[in-house]
């Protein structure tokens, strides 16, 4: 069905590089979004892919591959503040809900 | 411009009672969307406005229900409380429903307590 499947928690060390993954199983989407949650905070959007290949944005970067349904969130040089739950999500074209992963939880060590 | 504002921030409710929860959408977006959201069970879809008319609904039972006005801002109702509807609830706001330019930006929730 219309489900965005994440790992529920990453661990990495300041300074490393980490990729959080997203895939699904049905397509027919318009493109695939990232999202960033603090505790306690809102989600606040920080990437998008409408297209195949990647898109940067500072130290983000995001994937998609269609054709091998799925898409990944790559954060570089990892900081402290970057300890927080990360959110793929998708807008499907025939029904237009906007769906979210369960979300992946990001633990940056000193 | 002014971000999404969701009112009231906190409320504390009794079960069997019932709760309205709001949200201004930034100006010009006519998309609102709604989602619960509770510890390890992610963003669960509510229900999209989009112009008024409910465009999608989610798996919620019918005590969730919620409405849109002429000026975008939305209102949801959530009637005979259970325990575990206690979760935070969250408004997002687009410009659209398709395509890019659809990214949904949240408002700080509502967290609703219910004893």
């Amino acid at each position: 069905g219309q489900s965005l499947e994440q790992p529920s928690e990453v661990t990495a060390v300041e300074g490393a590089i980490v990729q959080i993954n997203c895939t699904y199983q049905t397509s027919g989407f318009y493109g695939l979004s990232w999202y960033q949650q603090h505790d306690g905070g809102a989600p606040t959007f920080l990437s998008y892919n409408a297209l195949d290949g990647l898109e940067e944005t500072g130290r983000f970067s995001s994937f998609l591959s269609r054709s091998d349904s799925y898409g990944y969130l790559l954060l570089q040089e990892l900081q402290m503040k970057d300890s927080a739950s990360y959110f793929c999500a998708a807008r499907w074209s025939n029904t237009g809900k906007l769906i979210f992963g369960q979300g992946t939880t990001l633990q940056v060590k000193p | 411009k002014a971000g999404v504002t969701q009112t009231p921030r906190y409320l504390i409710k009794t079960r069997g009672q019932q709760v309205t929860l709001s949200c201004s959408p930034i100006s010009g977006h006519r998309s609102v969307s709604w989602y619960q959201q509770t510890p390890g069970q992610g963003l669960q879809f509510l229900f999209e406005y989009f112009s008024e008319t409910q465009r999608n609904k989610g798996n919620f039972p019918g005590r969730f229900s919620g409405r849109q006005f002429s000026n975008s801002r939305s209102e949801m109702n959530v009637s005979t409380l259970e325990l575990g509807d206690s979760a935070l609830y969250l408004c997002a706001s687009s410009f659209g429903q398709g395509g890019r330019g659809t990214e949904a930006f949240f408002g700080q929730g509502t967290r609703l307590t219910v004893v």
